[in-house]
């Protein structure tokens, strides 16, 4: 079964201190992995798309890798602005459907 | 500007009512889905349909409906049977065929009263 598991579940950090969100899955043939910003009350808002191993995506603070296994965004030197609940998604061979992982709440102190 | 447009933004339900939750999009797209986020799960997805007249059931289906008579509309209704319908209602749509992302709608919360 398709699987998304993102850690950790919630992760506080002071300003400037940089640090990685974990997107694991596991899908049958990967068609895309997708990451999402998702603010209190609001819906999620694009952030990225990755296709392949190996690929990398940047925009401003934040930098998406992907692996066979996992993705990382990572986020360097975070201002409280980026404080969010950041949501990771798969899509399969078959279907244009995405699953969603938990995600991972972001708490960033000035 | 193209886009998903969820009303209303909050919604009140009383036991035993049915409510429709609407969701219209600019954007062409062909695909729509409606998501249920609860607080600690992920989206959960109820129901998509790839085309007009066409849908077809999620994860959690039970206790809702939904339609799809226009490319641009696909509404939503919480039914009575719906046990446990308070929740944070996401619509969502896609260009279809291919890898693509999806584009959210602002969400509907509903509570049961």
């Amino acid at each position: 079964e398709d699987q998304v598991t993102q850690s950790p579940e919630a992760l506080r950090l002071q300003e400037g201190e940089s640090s990685s969100l974990n997107c694991s899955y596991t899908v049958s043939g990967l068609r895309g992995l997708f990451w999402y910003r998702q603010d209190p009350g609001k819906g999620p808002e694009f952030l990225f798309t990755l296709y392949s191993a190996g690929e990398e995506k940047e925009k401003e603070r934040l930098k998406a890798t992907l692996t066979k296994k996992e993705s990382f965004l990572h986020i360097t030197a975070p201002k409280p602005e980026d404080s969010a609940t950041y949501l990771c998604a798969v899509q399969g061979p078959y279907t244009d459907k995405l699953i969603f992982g938990t995600g991972t709440r972001l708490q960033v102190f000035p | 500007d193209g886009g998903i447009t969820q009303s209303p933004k909050y919604l009140f339900r009383k036991e035993g009512q049915n409510v429709t939750l609407s969701c219209e999009q600019n954007l062409n797209h062909d695909a729509m889905y409606w998501y249920r986020q609860d607080p600690g799960q992920g989206l959960r997805l109820i129901y998509y349909s790839q085309i007009v007249n066409d849908f077809q059931k999620g994860d959690i289906a039970e206790g809702y409906s939904v339609s799809r008579e226009k490319k641009e509309s696909f509404p939503l209704t919480v039914t009575s049977a719906q046990k446990n319908p308070t929740a944070f209602y996401l619509c969502a749509s896609s260009p279809g065929q291919g890898n693509h992302g999806y584009t959210f709608g602002s969400g509907t919360r509903l509570t049961v009263v």
